[in-house]
């Protein structure tokens, strides 16, 4: 199957600062991106959708100006977390899509955001 | 609100018996539904689709059926193995495919 590199796989950060976590396709074009957080023993929550050249779709209760969403080419979606804090420190997971190939989506490895 | 319930006990069966997992979903009409499974620490992994107007799909092992009238669907895995222990996620899809949301999951543990 497809391949989606997520990268880094683990980070630690001084809270107030700000982490970018990237999301690759390797070889297939992600004319779509999701964004997912997934907190200890609970399932993936969707937090904003993003399509290629497009602003982001951010679901309810997620702020835009925390998490900044680019997906400016067809291989490359960042998440950057801006000012995290301890309660941002989270499993962070990418998935990608090529809408004119395929329903099935792909997933990263995931990122372990730890805020200290 | 549009709702994906699974069981959120975990699922506790014996190797070689036939597991059974439950997806039910509100105020969706989806043209397919998706199954994946997710291990600890990693990102999940696509199993099976199945669209509205199939009532069953087999792959291997697994079997799917989707009731749009029951509004649920469910995820059969046979001659189940200790290697099957996983989450299993469910994710109903509306026409167009604009979103990726998954149901709560169900963790299935295989013992020998």
């Amino acid at each position: 199957g497809a391949v989606v590199s997520q990268h880094p796989s683990w980070v630690i950060c001084k809270s107030g600062t700000s982490v970018k976590i990237e999301c690759r396709s390797l070889d297939f074009q992600a004319t779509t991106m999701f964004w997912y957080r997934q907190f200890p023993k609970q399932s993936l929550m969707l937090m904003a959708t993003s399509n290629e050249g497009s602003k982001a779709t951010y679901e309810q209760g997620v702020e835009k100006d925390k998490f900044l969403i680019n997906h400016a080419s067809l291989t490359l979606s960042t998440l950057t977390v801006t000012s995290a804090h301890p309660e941002d420190s989270s499993f962070y997971i990418c998935s990608a899509r090529d809408n004119r190939a395929s329903t099935e989506a792909f997933f990263g490895q995931g990122t372990r955001l730890t805020v200290v | 609100s549009q709702k994906i319930e699974q069981n959120s006990e975990a699922l506790n069966i014996q190797e070689g018996k036939t597991a059974t997992l439950t997806c039910n979903y509100t105020n969706y009409s989806p043209a397919y539904l998706q199954w994946y499974r997710q291990d600890p620490g990693r990102g999940p992994v696509f199993l099976l689709l199945i669209r509205e107007n199939e009532k069953e799909k087999r792959k291997e092992r697994l079997k799917v059926t989707f009731d749009t009238t029951l509004k649920q669907s469910l995820f059969h895995i046979t001659a189940s193995q200790p290697a099957d222990s996983a989450t299993y996620l469910c994710a109903p899809l509306n026409t167009g495919f604009q979103k990726l949301v998954f149901g709560t999951g169900t963790r299935l543990l295989v013992s020998p």
